[in-house]
Parts: structure tokens; sequence; C-alpha cells
């Protein structure tokens, strides 16, 4: 069974200042695709990065970079530059076979201005 | 089209009462899947198609939760004889595998439903 843990039930960070979130997963598979999505209160999820296990190199977009450590099965996010936007729930998520998502249990992310 | 769309926005039923929601996919994605987020949790997998074959059930899906998905685009999912453990927000999202097999996921905003 696939599984993903975020230690971190909250974290909190003065706007434009740096924050990292913590992500470990569980898989046997050797191919698969990891991801970190927001869930701001009331509003749909949204993807905010994606990593290709068969990638070494690290994602990122904007502010948003992942450090991705394969052989310890850490996904860590971390957002630069904070903005009171990006105050949300973040979700790591795993994909396993079928393409459908294991979630962990969440960040929830306060900006303080 | 905006994206996934999901009706009705939020539903409260009394118990023993029959409930079901509606997804409109991505237009031209041929995967949807349904989840079920409780407060404070990630969403957990219930089912998955892939045009209008069912692909994979959870066993969180019980005898008394069905889903289709005639002709390959929108989907219901029904609850029968709801209980108060249904209680949740029910989350639609749509994918289409890329030549790799894999694509991101797109949600829609959920239905909350409340039953008391």
């Amino acid at each position: 069974a696939q599984t993903v843990t975020q230690s971190q039930p909250e974290m909190s960070v003065q706007e434009a200042e740096t924050v990292t979130l913590s992500c470990t997963y569980d898989t046997s598979e050797s191919d698969y695709y990891l991801f970190w999505y927001k869930q701001p209160p009331s509003r749909q999820m949204i993807l905010v990065i994606r990593q290709e296990a068969y990638k070494q190199q690290n994602a990122t977009e904007n502010r948003f970079s992942v450090n991705f450590q394969k052989a310890a099965k850490s996904f860590s996010l971390k957002i630069s530059d904070s903005q009171l936007g990006d105050a949300a729930m973040y979700f790591c998520a795993q994909e396993t076979s079928g393409s459908r998502l294991t979630f962990g249990e969440g960040t929830q992310l306060t900006v303080n201005p | 089209d905006t994206g996934v769309s999901q009706n009705p926005r939020h539903k409260i039923t009394k118990r023993g009462q029959n409930v079901t929601f509606r997804c409109d996919p991505i237009s031209e994605h041929n995967r949807l899947y349904w989840y079920r987020q409780t407060l404070g949790q990630g969403p957990e997998f219930l089912t998955y198609f892939q045009n209008e074959a069912q692909l994979e059930k959870s066993r969180l899906l019980s005898d008394r939760f069905s889903a289709e998905r005639p002709k390959g685009s929108f989907s219901t999912l029904e609850i029968q004889r709801t209980e108060q453990g249904d209680s949740a927000m029910y989350l639609c999202a749509s994918s289409y595998p890329t030549g790799t097999g894999r694509t991101e996921a797109f949600f829609g905003q959920g239905t909350r439903l409340t039953v008391v």
C-alpha cells in the first residue's frame, strides 16, 4: 500500500520569507509522480508543482521548488518570498497505479503580514 | 470549458435518504475520479473511470455507494440510505493521460454533504 505522511499539521511564515513543508512517502514502485496541491479555504484544489521520480533535477515553478530525495523517500516543498495568497492547506500526493492519488494529511500554512 | 464542475455545491439530507451528485469533467479528459475528504484530512480515493468503464473501486466504497459514467462524459455518485458518517466533501477530478501515461488531475470545487 502507498502511504504519504506530512508531519507538520500547521506552519506559519512571515510575508516575504521562506518556508519549507515536509513530506515523506512509501512505495514499492520505481516509476511514479509526486505532487504538491494547494487547497484555499472553500476553494478547489489546484496543482502547485509536480516531480517525476525518474528525474534527478528538482522541479521549480516560480517561487515554489521541491527537494526530492528519492532514496530517503522525501519530497519537501519550499515557498520563497511568501505572499498572503499562499495561505492555504497544502497536500502532498503520490500517484499510484491507475493514476489515482494518495494524499497526505495536509499542512495548514498561515502567512503573517 | 473552464474546468471540472460539480453540482450541487452543498447538500443537506436526512439520515436514510438517498442523494446523488454530478460531476462534469473537462471535456477532453477521459479519466474521472471521485474522492472523499473529511474535515482536516486529505482526500481519500473512492473510484475511477476511464471513459465509461469503472476500473477501480476503493474498499471505502460500500454497497450503499454507486458511481456511473454513461457515455464517458459526466459522472454521478449516488449514496443510498445515507448515514451521518457519510458527511464529507466529495471531490471529483479529471485527467487525460499523455504518452507517458501520466498527467495531472484537475479538481472540481466539491460537493459538501451534511447528513442530519
